[in-house]
Order: C-alpha cells, then sequence, then structure tokens
C-alpha cells in the first residue's frame, strides 16, 4: 500500500526553466493538495482539488499551476521557475466527510525543489 | 493566519508522558481540533482529532477543555523517536476549501534520553 507517493524526491532548476511535479495516491480520495514548507514555517496551501477535473487556489497560488486529469494524480507546474519558489513541497489526499467526521490529510514526503 | 497558539519548543525525557498544550480560543462550534507531527524531512503524520470529548487511540490521548478553548496532546510513553515538531489544527468538518488545513509554527518537542 504505496499511499501518497511523490516524484522527483529531490530538483535543482535554473531560474526559467519549467517543470512539474506528480503526486500519485492509491487510496482512492477525492479531494488531493499541494502545499509549500519553507525553512522554519508551517505548511501553507498552494492549490487543491476536490475530484477530478476540478482545481481550485490555496493561499499562495501565484507561479503554480494544477490539473487532476484522473482521479488518482495532481500534477504541479512552474512554469518559469524563480528562486522564490525554493522550497519543499507536500502533495496530500483525503476522502470526502461522511458528514459525520471528515477523514485526515495523508500526505507524502516531499519534493525538495532548489532553484538557482 | 493559524487559529491556535502553542509553544515553540518543549522537551521530554524518554518513557515520560509527553504534554503537549494547544490555545484555540476562537473555536467555532463545527471546528474540530486536529493534531500532526512532523519528523525531520519527512511528511506530515496524521496523530488524532476530536471536537469536545476526550479521544485516544494508539499514538496518543486528545484532551478538549469544556469551553474548547484549549486541549492538550498526550503521548503516555515518549521515545525517541517521537522528536518532531507537533502541529494544533483547527478545522471545519467537511471538506473543500473551508476543510483545508492551516498549520502555524506547531511545537517543536525533544525527547532525550
Amino acid at each position: 500500500n504505496a499511499g501518497v507517493t511523490q516524484t522527483p524526491k529531490f530538483r535543482v532548476l535554473k531560474t526559467g526553466q519549467s517543470m512539474t511535479l506528480l503526486c500519485a495516491q492509491d487510496m482512492n480520495h477525492e479531494y488531493m493538495y499541494w502545499y509549500r514548507q519553507d525553512p522554519g514555517m508551517g505548511l501553507r496551501l498552494i492549490h487543491y482539488s476536490v475530484g477530478e477535473g476540478t482545481t481550485a487556489k490555496g493561499e499562495v497560488p501565484d507561479g503554480y499551476n494544477v490539473s487532476r486529469l484522473k482521479k488518482q494524480n495532481f500534477l504541479l507546474g512552474l512554469e518559469s521557475a524563480a528562486p522564490s519558489q525554493t522550497s519543499v513541497y507536500f502533495c496530500a489526499s483525503n476522502v470526502i466527510g461522511s458528514g459525520v467526521r471528515n477523514q485526515p490529510q495523508h500526505f507524502g514526503d516531499g519534493t525538495r525543489l532548489s532553484i538557482l | 493566519d493559524a487559529k491556535t497558539t502553542q509553544p515553540t519548543s518543549m522537551d521530554c525525557a524518554e518513557g515520560r508522558a509527553a504534554n503537549l498544550p494547544c490555545n484555540h480560543s476562537t473555536i467555532s462550534g463545527n471546528e474540530y481540533v486536529y493534531w500532526y507531527r512532523q519528523i525531520h524531512s519527512q511528511g506530515p503524520q496524521y496523530i488524532i482529532h476530536g471536537l469536545k470529548n476526550n479521544e485516544t487511540n494508539e499514538m496518543a490521548s486528545l484532551i478538549i477543555t469544556e469551553d474548547r478553548k484549549s486541549s492538550t496532546l498526550i503521548l503516555p510513553h515518549a521515545t525517541l523517536r517521537d522528536t518532531a515538531v507537533y502541529y494544533c489544527i483547527v478545522r471545519p468538518n467537511y471538506g473543500g476549501s473551508q476543510g483545508n488545513l492551516i498549520f502555524g509554527k506547531g511545537t517543536k518537542l525533544s525527547v532525550k534520553p
């Protein structure tokens, strides 16, 4: 049972380059999220998705795009990477609450991205 | 902004109980208290959550005050592997944007031999 898998685990980019981070979950979760974490800080939500084909902006969406073409995958794209986007990126997923108790988010182990 | 207040750091002796406090004085009636932890270089790990009753699972216990303005996470027998940053988060009981987690800076718990 893999849970939430993020690829790649590490990447170094030059300013202006583009790349896509992949998040895959095998738990049939409806909701998926992308967060970033900077040194000494908590996680901040970039974008999220409430289901296949839907995406929405989070707290810090600028400079990022996302797509949810398949239920199990959530992609985070950087069209033109900037040094300010150097961070650790975490993906998470969970099921929709049944109306009684929402299920907790399950996180991947992160992608460490450096922009030079 | 995070809706919770936690101490920046705490120490605990190995084998003793670790009691991590959290203040959430503005919590709403439909908001749950969630606890996650993050061990160095790993993704956050869910620990426990509750609404108003005390909760216990295989990892920890959660004690919520009667007025729900504060709570305490208890690790009954802390081990060195429990060294981590612990996040207390309040969130509504439904998904979507309203249900997203807002992480503060958490409490850095150091378990010492």
